[in-house]
């Protein structure tokens, strides 16, 4: 079945630091890719998406390119703050997985002063 | 406003018992979904709903049934509940064309602890 990998479980960097947040997929077809964020007590909030090769996807300083050759999906921010502090999912959607969202484990990114 | 609410946020239920967990979206969205977190499994799909129709069931257990009385509305009622079952359950929902691919928006969640 379709499936979602993230590298990092965790992550933890200081305020100005880079992010980046592995994920790749393995999907038939050319699923749509996406990022969610999600702070404790909320439930997941859509960050971007993508839905082509090479496309990229944008907001609130995070970027992610779509890769189709790789597969993968990567979440990039070149700054982190504290703010960022959150447990981030990449997820995909596609048409072998009855257009549900499959997401991957989720990565915690801690941002430290 | 939270455009999509979930109620309650907490709750505790006894073994063998039965709870329904409301869900109601105000996004004008036509297609409903809920999902579940725990700390095996984060973010499972559970079931999604079209026009109150259902389109996909990924629930192996006839213990989960959600109910739709109206199009806004993504109830799930769950049955002889079992400590298994303390997760947390979202509700989300999305336009759906028909074509796939689209974005799903959450609710907050409920908090469901079964002893």
């Amino acid at each position: 079945g379709d499936s979602v990998t993230q590298t990092e479980g965790q992550v933890a960097l200081s305020e100005e630091d880079f992010l980046t947040i592995h994920c790749n997929y393995s999907a038939s077809g050319y699923p749509a890719l996406f990022w969610y964020v999600q702070y404790p007590g909320e439930g997941p909030q859509f960050l971007f998406r993508a839905s082509r090769d090479k496309e990229k996807g944008s907001s609130r300083g995070f970027e992610a390119t779509y890769n189709k050759e790789a597969t993968s999906f990567h979440l990039q921010k070149a700054s982190v703050q504290e703010s960022d502090s959150a447990v981030y999912y990449c997820a995909l959607s596609a048409t072998s997985s009855g257009q549900k969202l499959v997401f991957g484990q989720g990565t915690i990114l801690k941002v430290y002063l | 406003d939270p455009k999509i609410i979930q109620k309650p946020k907490y709750l505790v239920a006894v073994t063998g018992s039965e709870k329904i967990l409301i869900c109601e979206q105000y996004l004008g969205h036509n297609a409903m979904y809920w999902y579940r977190q725990s700390a095996k499994k984060p973010l499972e799909f559970m079931f999604s709903y079209s026009y109150q129709k259902l389109m996909d069931n990924q629930t192996a257990s006839s213990r989960f049934q959600p109910q739709s009385s109206k199009k806004n509305h993504l109830d799930l009622q769950i049955t002889a509940l079992k400590p298994d079952d303390s997760a947390t359950y979202f509700c989300a929902s999305s336009h759906w064309g028909g074509k796939g691919a689209e974005t799903l928006y959450f609710g907050s969640g409920t908090r469901l602890t079964v002893l």
